[in-house]
Parts: structure tokens; sequence; C-alpha cells
């Protein structure tokens, strides 16, 4: 399929663990977006990757998350020492005007 | 801050009725979308409205973009067990060029 894949689909560890979150974007696509969605709520923006120019990482909530973005295309998403709040859905996205398309995303559950 | 609010944040309805969710900032944006999310699956674009005043139809659902490009609203006739989801709005052209900023969605549910 040509869609945003995410992996793993779904992630359970213990509070204090790393963990990393994967997102492959759509071929030729310039910008990746992650977001954070707790039960019911709607999108918390995380950060953006444009082309190369600088992440927007304003949307972080801690100095506990990073992501990066390698060769323009595959990023990664990584929240240290994982707390119980971190517990939601992290949704990638791949655009190239302004339509986004999003993964399926990744349900992570902290214990 | 939220920079753009909808609402309402739920609404449950029975199948046949007509609704309306709102979305607004006091912010101008260079485009709006509305995206709906099933449960389990990502958000997936409905339709994007460029021009103030700009009105889209999709089969029963009518899309609006206020005259000044700060709200929209969207409008859906007889409503469909199958409509229930998380609709979601989102504004282009803010501070970030190239990013979206979402609301906080509205949760439809339509009952049989």
């Amino acid at each position: 399929g040509a869609g945003v894949s995410q992996s793993p689909s779904n992630k359970v560890t213990e509070k204090g663990k790393d963990v990393e979150l994967r997102c492959d974007p759509i071929s030729g696509h310039t910008a990746l977006y992650w977001y954070r969605q707790s039960l019911g709520q709607g999108l918390e923006f995380l950060i953006y990757f444009q082309g190369n120019s600088a992440p927007d990482k304003s949307g972080l909530p801690s100095d506990r998350f990073s992501a990066e973005r390698t060769g323009g295309s595959v990023s990664t998403l990584t929240i240290q020492r994982t707390q119980q709040e971190d517990s939601a859905v992290y949704l990638c996205a791949s655009s190239f005007f302004n339509e986004q398309f999003f993964g399926p995303g990744t349900r992570l559950t902290v214990l | 801050t939220q920079l753009l609010e909808q609402s309402p944040q739920f609404l449950s309805i029975q199948e046949g009725e007509n609704l309306t969710v709102y979305c607004n900032s006091s912010s101008v944006f260079s485009s709006l979308q509305w995206y709906r999310q099933e449960p389990g699956e990502g958000p997936v674009l409905l339709v994007t409205v460029v021009t103030g005043g700009e009105v889209k139809k999709l089969k029963r659902l009518t899309f609006q973009f206020g005259d000044a490009r700060k709200d929209s609203s969207l409008h859906i006739t007889a409503a469909q067990p199958g409509d229930t989801g998380l609709y979601l709005c989102a504004g282009a052209g803010g501070s970030t060029l190239g990013r979206l900023y979402f609301g906080r969605g509205t949760q439809l549910t339509v009952w049989p």
C-alpha cells in the first residue's frame, strides 16, 4: 500500500522504560507530523518536519520526548522514562501540500 | 491556547435528524479543512475550503467557510449511523508555514 504506516500498532511498556515509535510516510511527501490523541479527545500537536528545515518542536510536552527524521523519510518518536500520562494513541501524518494523510496510529499503554 | 474552537464537543442524535458543527477562531486562515475519524483509524480529509464565503457540498454534508475566513461550519442533513465519528476542523496559514492547527473535535453519535 502507498499510505502512511506506523509501527508497532500497539505498545505496552512499564513506567520508566524508553519507547520508540516509527512512522513511514508516503513517498515524496516533504512534511511529516506527529500528534498525540488521548481517548475521545482531539489531536495534540507534537512536532512537524518540513523538508530540510529545522523541525517545529513547539508541541513536545517535555524533554523526555524527541523525534528525528532520517533522510527526509522515516521518522522515529522517542519517549524516555515513560510515565502513565504518556498513555495515548500517537498518530503520524505526512503531506505534500495542505492535505494530511494519517497513519493508523500506535496505541501506547504505560503500566 | 487553542486556535480553533469546535462546538459542540459531543452530539448524540437520532437517525434522520439534521445537525450543525461549528469551528471558530479569532485568527484568519488561508484555508480550512474538515476531517472525520472513526475508531481505531487516523483522520481522513473530507473537504478543504479556501475562499471566504465558500460553500461545498458532499452528498448530505454541507461545509461553509466564513466570509472573514475565521470560522466554518459543517451541516449534516438526515444523519445516518454511518456518519458517527469524530469530526475535526483544521486551519492552515498560521504562524508556522505548512502546519495545520486542529480543533479538539466534535464526537457525533447517530443512533438508529
